[in-house]
Parts: structure tokens; C-alpha cells; sequence
């Protein structure tokens, strides 16, 4: 069946490091592609979408390309700050009205 | 304007009780969905709604009912609480069934 998954954490990086979070999924077909954000005691928030092969999607600093050959769409920033510590979740969509999540990924910054 | 907002945020309450939590949405979306976030923080769906008529129930007791009066409200309902029911449900709307989803705050439902 169609499932994600994603690095597991935590992880923990100082300000101003550099970010990847990887995202690989299976899948029969040709999803949309999302990262979710959520921070403590909130409901998720959409980080950033790529609908098909080769788009870019990015917000906030954040990056991921929808690669279809590796079926892939790692999360990337170059420098991270304190305020991103959060829990980020990959997910897809096949537009049968689920989005199936990731397990998420808890990332750490610290001063 | 909260986009998608559920309550109560938290509910307590013993084995064996009857209890609801509300959503409401007021981004004119046609779908909403009712997710289960455990204390893994593992996100699982378990229905799914499209114009008022369930389109998803992904293998949920028939303890949990959902309910749709309107586009705007998806209401879930759940008889004879056990320990296991315990889990942050969170209540989402998206425009259509491909789009990407709007998610209220959470309620966080702890059985004892």
C-alpha cells in the first residue's frame, strides 16, 4: 500500500546549521507531495506542496523537490533557527480524500 | 478568524462515558476529515467527509460516529470511552480531496 517515511529523530542541530529531514514514499501513481509543520500544542500547518515530478516547493527558508525517480522529497533549510523547533511531518495525497502522514520528525535547535 | 476551530481543546472523563467534540469550518471548503494523533505523535485518518456524505472510514469502532449537518461542521461523536480512546483528535478541512489541509488545534481526549 502507499505509505511515507521519514527519518527518525530526534533531531538536535544549533542555530544556523544546515537542515535535512529525509522523505521517501511508495506509491502506485503520481501524488502531491507535502511537508506539515507542527509546534507544541498546535494543530499541523502546511510548510510547503509540490504537486508533481521536478517542482520545487519552498516557504519560510524551507525547501523540497518532488523527485519522481528516487520517490523522494527531503526537507531542507540552510540555516536553522530556535523557532523552528517543531515536529515535521511528510505526507501525500492521491486525491481519494486521505492524505496519508509520515511518522514525523522532531527537530531540535538549540542558541 | 480561527479557519478550523474544534472544542473543547481538552476532555477528561471516565471509562464507559459518552462524549462529543465539535468542528467548524469557515473556509467555504467541501471536505473534512477527523484525524487520531497518538502519544507517538503517529497521525492516522479516520474519516473522511465530502459534500455532508462520508466518503472514508478507515476501520474505526463503531463507538465513533461522525456527523455532518452542514459542509461547515463535522462533529464526532463516541460512545463507551476506554482507555485506548485516549489521543489528540484533530479536525481538518481541504478544498477538494487532492488539496492540502487546514487542521484545527487539537483535542486532547484523555480516558481514565
Amino acid at each position: 500500500g502507499d505509505s511515507v517515511t521519514q527519518m527518525e529523530g530526534p533531531v538536535t542541530l544549533s542555530e544556523e546549521a544546515f537542515l535535512t529531514i529525509n522523505c521517501t514514499y511508495t506509491a502506485t501513481g503520481y501524488p502531491s507531495l507535502f511537508w506539515y509543520v507542527q509546534y507544541p500544542g498546535e494543530g499541523l500547518q502546511l510548510l510547503l506542496k509540490a504537486t508533481k515530478a521536478d517542482d520545487k516547493g519552498s516557504n519560510k527558508g524551507f525547501e523540497a523537490t518532488y523527485r519522481k525517480e528516487t520517490t523522494s522529497f527531503h526537507l531542507e533549510k540552510g540555516s536553522v533557527q530556535v523557532s523552528d523547533s517543531a515536529v515535521y511531518f511528510c505526507a501525500l495525497n492521491f486525491g481519494g480524500f486521505k492524505t496519508i502522514f509520515g511518522a514525523g520528525t522532531r527537530l531540535f535547535v538549540k542558541a | 478568524d480561527t479557519a478550523v476551530s474544534q472544542t473543547p481543546k481538552y476532555l477528561v472523563t471516565q471509562m464507559g462515558n459518552d462524549k462529543s467534540i465539535k468542528c467548524e469550518q469557515n473556509l467555504g471548503h467541501d471536505t473534512m476529515y477527523w484525524y487520531k494523533q497518538d502519544s507517538k505523535k503517529f497521525l492516522k485518518i479516520m474519516f473522511s467527509y465530502n459534500n455532508k456524505e462520508l466518503i472514508i472510514n478507515e476501520t474505526v469502532p463503531n463507538r465513533f460516529s461522525p456527523k455532518s449537518p452542514d459542509k461547515a461542521h463535522l462533529n464526532l461523536h463516541i460512545n463507551s470511552l476506554e482507555l485506548g480512546d485516549s489521543a489528540v483528535y484533530f479536525c481538518a478541512s481541504s478544498q477538494d480531496g487532492r488539496a492540502e489541509a487546514f487542521f484545527g488545534q487539537g483535542t486532547r481526549l484523555t480516558v481514565v
